[in-house]
């Protein structure tokens, strides 16, 4: 299974809603997981099984979708939330834990 | 809380053999996924392999005919053996806890490959 991720790269302005979207070659149900990795740092898990998010996490983060499609929406860009922002599948037809290859978020 | 600790060389030798640990302490090895992965020099995450469940392994089929991973209950940690290394292994080693997403990540290591 190959994960996608749209866009490569987005710049936007503290304050706006920032979507972005990661594809799976076929259906994973919800066995998706967002990670946020800022520069320099050790990735963080956000999101697991495609909407739950992890605690501690700020509740403008959110992630939605199941099947192929899933989606991370920031609801207001903060200057903290610069970093690359991954996706994992690991659902088990194979099990594999298979990365996206990316989305980074800067400031405009 | 639960920590991980990686330890290892950090220079190897171009078709040598690189080996890393994973240092497990707050939670038994015994139980969830226990996960290496990498990432190299500006490049994104690859999830390199795992064992579960005290012995089960799985791995990237784009790296299973060099790598192995092995767990030691008795020491709580978990390691990686990495064959017929080039250059482009050189990268940042992550390992990290699988519930089954990664939900803690040791701090990385990072490993370059050189003659």
């Amino acid at each position: 299974i190959q994960m996608t991720q749209s866009p490569s790269s987005l710049s936007a302005s503290v304050g706006d809603r920032v979507t972005m979207t990661c594809r799976a070659s076929q259906g994973i149900s919800n066995f998706l997981a967002w990670y946020q990795q800022k520069p320099g740092k050790v990735p963080k898990l956000l999101v697991s099984a495609a909407s739950t998010l992890q605690s501690g996490v700020p509740s403008r983060f959110s992630g939605s979708g199941s099947g192929t499609d899933f989606t991370l929406t920031i609801s207001s860009l903060q200057p903290e939330d610069v970093a690359t922002y991954y996706c994992q599948k690991y659902d088990s037809s194979p099990p594999g834990f298979t990365f996206g290859p990316g989305t980074k978020v800067d400031i405009k | 809380q639960v920590q991980l600790q990686e330890s290892g060389p950090g220079l190897v030798k171009t078709s040598g053999t690189l080996s890393l640990t994973c240092t497990v302490s707050g939670d038994s090895i015994s139980r969830y996924y226990w996960a290496w992965i990498r990432q190299s020099p500006g490049k994104g995450l690859e999830w390199i392999g795992y064992v579960y469940f005290g012995g089960s392994t799985y791995y990237n089929p784009s790296l299973k005919s060099r790598v192995a991973i092995s767990v030691d209950t008795s020491m709580n940690q978990f390691s990686l053996t990495l064959a017929s290394v080039t250059p482009a292994d050189t990268a940042v080693y992550y390992c990290a806890r699988g519930v089954p997403a990664f939900d803690i990540w040791g701090q990385g290591t990072l490993v370059t490959v050189s003659s």
